[in-house]
């Protein structure tokens, strides 16, 4: 079967560095996205990787091993508007989405 | 990207009966999407909708509980069908934008659906 494994909750502290794993075992693989969910309101888009190694975006870094069937999500100078859920996702052969079921995230000050 | 507007955005309603959630987006899309998400939980892909043809089901879900229009190619619709508690939930629309190297999924608000 497929599946996605992400860390239900982690803690941090506002200003400090928190890494968010995900393992993936999938029928294929064409990419892995990750998207924050703030409590009550739609997921959005924070980054796509399709090759290995990091992809930076600001505040944010995603890293992927494709042999490994490994990403992260890197956060830097967390914010308390950080709090929110990350879910991990991987399109597989067909092009489907899988979705972990995210990653709750806690700073606190 | 896309803007995408869901209506209503909550509604609590009586075991037994039907709620249509509408879909609607900002600019013509070929594939929207219906999701669910429980409380805590991932999100769970119930069907494509499909423009001119029937939609697509997900393993676990059919058309006569979760019965979809997709008139054109900016609109849908998702109705759940005699309702009990267990479909409570957060219903999300979502659209798939083709950008220079990958389809990048957009999401609707969500409708919270309370069923008692």
């Amino acid at each position: 079967g497929q599946n996605i494994d992400q860390p239900t909750e982690m803690t941090a502290t506002e200003g400090a560095i928190v890494q968010i794993n995900c393992t993936y075992q999938t029928s294929g693989f064409n990419g892995l996205f990750w998207y924050q969910q703030h409590a009550g309101e739609a997921p959005t888009f924070l980054s796509y990787n399709v090759l290995d190694g990091l992809e930076e975006k600001g505040r944010f870094s995603s890293f992927l091993s494709r042999s490994k069937g490994y990403s992260y999500l890197l956060l830097k100078e967390l914010q308390m508007k950080d709090s929110a859920s990350y879910l991990c996702a991987v399109t597989d052969s067909n092009y489907q989405l899988i979705w972990g079921a995210g990653t709750k995230l806690i700073i606190k000050p | 990207s896309a803007v995408i507007s869901q209506k209503p955005s909550r509604d609590i309603c009586q075991r037994g009966t039907s709620l249509t959630i509408q879909c609607q987006v900002d600019s013509q899309v070929t594939m929207m999407f219906w999701y669910r998400q429980q409380p805590g939980q991932s999100l769970t892909l119930i069907a494509t909708a499909n423009q001119g043809s029937e939609a697509t089901y997900e393993s676990g879900f059919v058309i006569d509980k979760f019965p979809i229009s997709r008139p054109n190619l900016t609109f849908s619709t998702l109705t759940v069908s005699n309702m009990s508690p267990e479909d409570s939930s957060i219903y999300l629309c979502s659209v798939d934008m083709l950008g220079v190297s990958y389809n990048e999924q957009f999401f609707g608000p969500g409708t919270r659906l309370t069923v008692l």
